[in-house]
């Protein structure tokens, strides 16, 4: 079975600072992992993914994560947060079937 | 890049009446798509998952009977919330797999917000 939990609900970072948002997961099989955006009454955006291959990956908007085996963790970083970053962020693991188990989500808060 | 569109994007109905809410894939084909529920300040609960031609698979404790899908070609489905009653009122979310790249990321709608008064 596949679990997601993300640490913290809010997260509130000053623009200019580097941005965390931290990512756990439980998988039977090797996963495959992904974090979304999502912006007020939007539907989701996929940011950046793991499937295989190099476990650091980039992303869009200046995001990257990395996949780390041995701690089960997947989390999200962006060396310079920009006020347009200010959104809610789920991170989601998939089967084979492509069925999709998502954390409960992060609210990134960016203070100017 | 690939595009699902959903429509309508919010409705208000009075309690009692349904509501259908269309997911298409419009730039690519999709034998599967799902449906999650949004609840203010949470994440997805996946409600059912919807194959083109065949009936869908729900979610332990989603009703098949007020929530009906149908996924009736390989470039639309349709969740319709029968009887709709204020507890109803959520945010309704579909994605798609492309039949030619299952393997490639879910491609979300940008959401339904239903209100029922």
């Amino acid at each position: 079975a596949q679990s997601v939990t993300q640490l913290g609900s809010h997260v509130s970072v000053s623009e200019g600072a580097l941005v965390l948002l931290r990512c756990n997961y439980s998988s039977s099989v090797p996963p495959y992992l992904f974090w979304y955006v999502q912006y007020p009454n939007q539907g989701l955006q996929l940011l950046l993914k793991y499937t295989t291959g190099a476990t650091l990956v980039k992303g869009i908007n200046g995001f990257e994560a990395e996949f780390k085996k041995s701690e089960t963790s997947f989390h999200l970083t962006k060396p310079s947060a920009h006020m347009s970053d200010a959104a809610e962020y789920f991170c989601a693991v998939s089967d084979p079937g492509n069925q999709f188990y998502f954390g409960t989500g992060t609210s990134l808060t960016v203070i100017p | 890049g690939a595009v699902v569109s959903q429509h309508p994007s919010w409705v208000i109905c009075k309690s009692g009446t349904s509501v259908k809410i269309e997911c298409r894939s419009l730039d690519f084909q999709a034998t599967t798509m799902f449906w999650y529920r949004q609840f203010p300040k949470q994440s997805l609960m996946l409600m059912a998952t919807s194959n083109e031609g065949s009936k869908a698979t729900y979610e332990q404790g989603v009703e098949k009977d007020k929530f009906l899908i149908n996924h009736a070609s390989l470039t639309l489905s349709t969740l319709t919330v029968t009887s709709a009653h204020p507890e109803d009122s959520s945010f309704y979310i579909c994605s798609a797999v492309d039949r030619v790249r299952p393997d490639s990321p879910l491609h979300f709608g940008n959401g339904t917000r239903l209100t029922v008064t």
